[in-house]
């Protein structure tokens, strides 16, 4: 079966620390891996990745994808409270436009 | 722009009662899709709508859903009845073209968080 998992499952750290978060997969087809924040409602869009070892930069974070080893992480630097939110990755797999997810990634930045 | 739009944010309905929920796409979107994610779970995808037609409904859990979309805009999305395993928030998402050929991302709404009591 197609699978996403995210780890950890929650993170607390203080502001300016870095993070990184972790999504492994396991799915047939693979074609992209996405990456969205969700604060309190809508998920809102931060990467999309389709190559191996180019890394996708915003800002403070960072996003690299591996597909050898069938893994991304998500980088976030000098973190805010803002950065508080549940981070999600998902993948698509060709031939289908529905996106296969991960539990996600609690992130708690304390000041 | 307006963004995707749900109705209502939150639903609270007995076991057995019967609940329709209602998506806005952005004006001009064909493509819309209904994601759910229930309590502890991951958020899994429903179904997807080009226009009116149903592209692709292989995540639809059991009859009891039903999903319209008639003149091909805003769609909505039946439970009936309702069971407690329903419980959960309701994402709808759209995009213009299929999203993934033009490598643009979905836009989601704030959802519709369901409570079956």
């Amino acid at each position: 079966e197609d699978k996403v998992v995210q780890s950890p499952l929650s993170l607390v750290v203080h502001e300016g620390d870095t993070v990184t978060l972790n999504c492994s997969y396991e799915v047939t087809n693979f074609r992209s891996l996405l990456w969205y924040k969700q604060e309190k409602k809508a998920p809102t869009f931060l990467f999309m990745l389709t190559s191996s070892g180019i890394e996708k930069k915003s800002g403070r974070l960072s996003s690299i994808l591996d597909k050898k080893e069938l893994f991304s992480i998500l980088n976030i630097t000098a973190t805010q409270t803002g950065d508080s939110a549940i981070y999600l990755c998902a993948v698509t797999q060709g031939g289908s436009e529905k996106l296969v997810f991960g539990k996600g990634t609690k992130l708690t930045v304390n000041p | 722009e307006a963004g995707v739009t749900q109705f209502p944010s939150h639903s609270v309905i007995e076991k057995g009662q019967t609940v329709t929920l209602r998506c806005d796409p952005i004006s001009g979107h064909d493509n819309l899709y209904w994601y759910r994610r229930v309590m502890g779970k991951e958020i899994k995808f429903l179904l997807h709508f080009v226009k009116e037609s149903k592209q692709d409904e292989s995540g639809m859990p059991n009859n009891r859903f039903l999903a319209e979309r008639t003149g091909g805009t805003y769609s909505t999305l039946k439970v009936q009845p309702a069971e407690l395993e329903d419980s959960g928030v309701y994402f709808c998402a759209s995009s213009l073209g299929l999203w993934s050929s033009y490598n643009s991302p979905l836009h989601f709404g704030n959802g519709t968080r369901l409570t079956v009591t």
